[in-house]
C-alpha cells in the first residue's frame, strides 16, 4: 500500500540536543512537506519541498532544518535553537493533481524533557 | 492576510446531524478541503470542493460553499461515536506553491 512513513511515532530530547524524524512515501510524489501541530492551534508549516534538492521555508522555520536528497524522503532536524520544540510534527505530500489534496504521515510526537 | 478560523467545540447526540463551520479569508481560494483526525493520528482527508460549486455530496458529507461570504460547513448526517474526532477546515493558498492555510480544527464529541 503506497502511503507516508513517520518515525519514531513519539520521541523525547533532552534540552540542547538536536533531533531528526524521519518522513518516507512511496507514493511518487514530488512535493512534501512538514508541519506542526500544537492543542488548539492550526497546523504551521514548517519547510517544504516541491522537488528533490529543493525546498523552501514556510511560516514557522526557525531552529529546524531539512534535506531532499531524495524523492521519497524529506527528513527534518529540530534544532536546539528551537526554543519550543515540544510538538506534534506532520509530514505530508501532495497529489500532482488540480485538486492538489495533502496526504499526511501518523504523527511523531516530540517531547523535550 | 490568509486566515482560516473554525469553532473549537461541538457535542452532538448520537443519530442527529452536525454541522462544522468554517471561514477563511482567501478569496482567491480554488479548492477548500475538510480533513479529520483522530487521537495521536495524522489527518485523513474527508472531501474537498472546488470553488465554483455551492455544494458537494458524499454519502453522509455534505459541503456547502458560500463564496460571497467565504463560509464552509461539513455536514455529517446520522453522526455516530466513531466521528468523533478533531476537524480541520483547509484553503489552498493561491500562492505559487500551492500552501494549504488550515484552521485550529474543531473537536467534535459525539455522545449517546
Amino acid at each position: 500500500d503506497g502511503g507516508i512513513t513517520q518515525s519514531p511515532k513519539y520521541l523525547f530530547r533532552k534540552e540542547g540536543q538536536n533531533v531528526t524524524l524521519s518522513c518516507e512515501q512511496n507514493l511518487n510524489h514530488d512535493a512534501m512537506y512538514w508541519y506542526r501541530q500544537d492543542p488548539g492551534q492550526g497546523l504551521r508549516l514548517i519547510y517544504y519541498s516541491q522537488i528533490v534538492n529543493d525546498f523552501q521555508k514556510g511560516d514557522i522555520a526557525e531552529g529546524y532544518s531539512v534535506s531532499r536528497e531524495k524523492k521519497e524522503s524529506f527528513p527534518l532536524t529540530v534544532t536546539s535553537a528551537q526554543k519550543n520544540p515540544t510538538a506534534f510534527y506532520l509530514c505530508a505530500s501532495r497529489r500532482p493533481a488540480n485538486t492538489g489534496e495533502l496526504f499526511f504521515g501518523e504523527g511523531s510526537r516530540l517531547t523535550v524533557l | 492576510g490568509e486566515d482560516v478560523e473554525q469553532s473549537l467545540f461541538l457535542s452532538v447526540r448520537e443519530g442527529d446531524s452536525s454541522v462544522i463551520n468554517c471561514t477563511y479569508t482567501d478569496s482567491s481560494s480554488t479548492y477548500l478541503y475538510w480533513y479529520k483526525q483522530e487521537p495521536g493520528a495524522g489527518l485523513q482527508l474527508l472531501t474537498y470542493i472546488f470553488s465554483n460549486m455551492d455544494m458537494k455530496q458524499d454519502q453522509r458529507l455534505t459541503v456547502l460553499l458560500n463564496k460571497k461570504d467565504k463560509h464552509l460547513s461539513l455536514r455529517i448526517a446520522d453522526t455516530q461515536t466513531g466521528d468523533s474526532a478533531i476537524y480541520f477546515c483547509a484553503e489552498r493558498n493561491s500562492g505559487g506553491y500551492n500552501k494549504l492555510i488550515f484552521g485550529a480544527g474543531t473537536r467534535l464529541a459525539v455522545h449517546p
